[in-house]
């Protein structure tokens, strides 16, 4: 059964760090293309960050570029995402998704961990 | 805002069809991918691809692309049907991937 557990989200004050985790299980991590979306309260869901499955390339979207770091250790099965200069705009349950192995002209995730929250504020 | 627009809100009779539609340019170049999310749950991937259902999935839930419009189909809603609704795809130029806005689908 595959399995995502994320884990490091906490309360930050804005220019804060935090490092969040996400543990997999089931599959052969090492295989598959990851990412993180996150989910404001009230809101809808957000792409914010991908890493290829070797972890050579890496991807952001402009809301976190530049202060947000995807990595993964693929001996260890983790992805991680490094999260600095925290914004109170950056507050949100930040899930790790599995990208879903190649389909012509289209991208998906085909499982979800339940996510961790991260809030900033002071 | 999302590249990808979504109606907010739609609602369905029990047994109905219902279809919710996603619009944007990146649509005329990828396949949209549909999620179903229930209050305090994780997505749950229903389509992707062309018109693909992952294991587990009715097949009541149907896709399918036309132009820069891609739609979700439930035929015959049920209850549990009741959810809110996301649809992603690659982003036609920088972004990685584009999620839109999401339709909070009811089931009357």
């Amino acid at each position: 059964e595959v399995q995502l557990l994320e884990s490091g989200g906490d309360l930050v004050q804005p220019g804060g760090s935090l490092r969040l985790s996400c543990e997999a299980s089931g599959f052969t991590f090492s295989r598959f293309a990851m990412s993180w979306v996150r989910q404001a309260p009230g809101k809808g869901l957000e792409w914010v960050s991908a890493i290829s499955a070797p972890g050579g390339s890496t991807y952001y979207a402009d809301s976190v570029k530049g202060r947000f770091t995807i990595s993964r250790d693929n001996s260890k099965n983790t992805l991680y995402l490094q999260m600095n200069s925290l914004r109170v705009e950056d507050t949100a349950v930040y899930h790790c998704a599995r990208e879903g192995l190649v389909v012509p002209a289209a991208v998906y995730f085909d499982y979800w961990g339940q996510g961790t929250l991260v809030t900033v504020s002071s | 805002s999302s590249e990808l627009t979504q109606d907010p809100a739609v609602s369905v009779a029990l047994g109905q069809t219902v279809r919710i539609t996603c619009q944007g340019d990146s649509l005329r170049n990828y396949y949209a991918s549909w999620y179903q999310q229930k209050p305090g749950q994780a997505p749950v991937l229903v389509i992707y691809g062309e018109n693909n259902r992952p294991s587990g999935i009715p097949d009541r839930f149907s896709g399918s692309n036309s132009g820069i419009t891609a739609s979700l189909t439930i035929s015959g809603a049920q209850a549990e049907d009741e959810a809110v609704y996301y649809c992603n795809s690659r982003h036609s130029t920088v972004k990685h991937v584009v999620f839109g806005g999401g339709t909070k689908l009811t089931v009357l």
